[in-house]
């Protein structure tokens, strides 16, 4: 079956650094997409990505967030200076049609630590 | 404020039960709806989607109540690889999905 797959399983960075995680999608997806889920809370949306743009983004997603494809494979999101809050799993996801129609299929995440 | 909420319970059903969560949600231009099933510190995982019709897939069933607003799961003989906890999730925009908290299940032999 198909998978979302992202890397690293986890990461732990300083606060202040910057950090990218990496996803590589479902090879004939168009929809991508970023969650995250601090622990004991919900999954919150915090950008979609379709045609090499953003979408879709959240209130999440600040000027601290960016998204990028650098080639046809990969999906990253960067956080430029993380702060301790961003400490999360962040899920990667993508869908063949518009996601909030059919669904997604997530990858198994990045736990970001900041400490 | 588009929400979902669930109550988080946990339920602890013994294995052969059945079991039924719900789910309210705020939006009503709402137009797509599923359940995703996540297991301790894992990714959340699409059990099914939900139709104004109702839809069953073996031992689950989902309802969608479009007047009320309200969301349901039905899951018949339980079983102990049902233990997990239970996403209802939303449609709240083009292409975005609002997750509720989830309801926790806990089948024991």
């Amino acid at each position: 079956e198909p998978e979302v797959t992202q890397t690293p399983s986890h990461q732990v960075t300083q606060m202040g650094q910057e950090v990218i995680l990496r996803c590589v999608p479902i090879s004939n997806h168009l929809y991508f997409y970023w969650y995250r889920q601090i622990l004991g809370q919900k999954v919150e949306f915090l950008v979609s990505f379709y045609n090499n743009e953003i979408s879709e983004k959240s209130e999440i997603f600040d000027d601290q967030f960016s998204v990028e494809r650098p080639d046809g494979s990969n999906f990253t999101l960067k956080i430029r200076s993380t702060k301790l809050e961003d400490s999360a799993m962040y899920f990667c996801a993508s869908s063949e049609g518009q996601g909030a129609l059919v669904g997604y299929t997530f990858g198994s995440g990045t736990r970001l630590t900041v400490v | 404020r588009k929400e979902v909420e669930q109550d988080p319970g946990p339920f602890n059903v013994p294995e052969g039960a059945t079991v039924a969560f719900n789910c309210t949600y705020s939006n009503s231009a709402s137009q797509s709806f599923f359940w995703y099933r996540q297991d301790c510190r894992k990714e959340p995982k699409l059990l099914m989607s939900v139709y104004s019709s109702g839809n069953e897939d073996g031992r689950f069933t989902a309802q969608l109540n479009r007047a009320s607003q309200y969301i349901s799961l039905l899951i018949r003989d339980s079983k102990l690889s049902d233990s997990a906890t239970y996403l209802c999730v939303v449609n709240s925009g083009y292409s975005t999905l609002t997750f509720g908290k989830g309801t926790m299940l806990l089948v024991s032999p």
